[in-house]
């Protein structure tokens, strides 16, 4: 099991907010480590989302916006469209894993 | 445009061998390090292995250690994987990724589109 504790599953309708959580230690988000977001749509490689905590790059639309606090971060979709509907994982750096980069176990968004 | 290509996949033997290629385009591949993740069938991603642009030093996921190795070739733009003694559960699809780090974050920039590799008698 991964360092990183995601939720399996979340669901929301359209136009609804939803968060994902993602919960580390003081090892990983504790030790202030950044947080990044991967979005993984049906069928594709994952593409880059949220960087270092609440960065998005060119391109991402605002309605997905990234938060750290403690050994916790989230990641909140507002306006909730249905080609939203996608894996998404987390992802820090580890101090007590020897330099390795672990992802959390990645959460199922499903658009009602 | 950043672009990343995987090649070298395909269907091995248990304790077989596969050397997996990407070849990059669209940045400085010398000044990035670069990055192996896979992704086994309805499973979540694993950071395989990643390289320092210099080839300085190399990390290795536990799975894999002393069966996989990474390399890089700068002035052929390109990156591999030898994977040997492979198993059952290597199979997976193989994505190449571009890996930025700072002082307090390591992320995967851009992706590739994998390489499936499938380890069965």
């Amino acid at each position: 099991h991964s360092v990183l504790t995601q939720p399996p599953s979340v669901s929301g309708a359209p136009g609804q907010r939803v968060t994902i959580s993602c919960t580390g230690s003081s090892s990983n988000i504790g030790a202030n480590y950044g947080v990044h977001w991967y979005q993984q749509l049906p069928g594709t490689a994952p593409k880059l989302l949220i960087y270092a905590d609440n960065n998005r790059p060119s391109g991402v639309p605002d309605r997905f916006s990234g938060s750290k606090s403690g050994t916790s971060a989230s990641l909140a979709i507002t306006g909730l469209q249905a080609e939203d509907e996608a894996d998404y994982y987390c992802q820090s750096y580890d101090s007590s894993l020897s330099g390795s980069l672990p992802f959390g176990g990645g959460t199922k968004l499903t658009v009602l | 445009q950043v672009q990343l290509v995987e090649s070298g996949g395909g269907l091995v033997k248990p304790g077989g061998s596969l050397r997996l290629s990407c070849a990059a385009s669209g940045f400085t591949f010398s000044d990035y390090y670069m990055s192996w993740i896979r992704q086994a069938p309805g499973k979540g991603l694993e950071c395989v292995s990643y390289i320092t642009d210099s080839s300085t030093y190399a990390n290795y996921a536990d799975s894999v250690k002393g069966r996989f190795t990474i390399s890089r070739d700068n002035a052929k733009r390109s990156l591999y994987l030898q994977m040997n003694s492979l198993r059952a559960e290597d199979t997976a699809v193989y994505y190449c990724a571009l890996l930025r780090v700072s002082d307090w974050s390591y992320y995967f920039d851009y992706w590739g589109r994998g390489s499936q590799v499938t380890v069965s008698s």
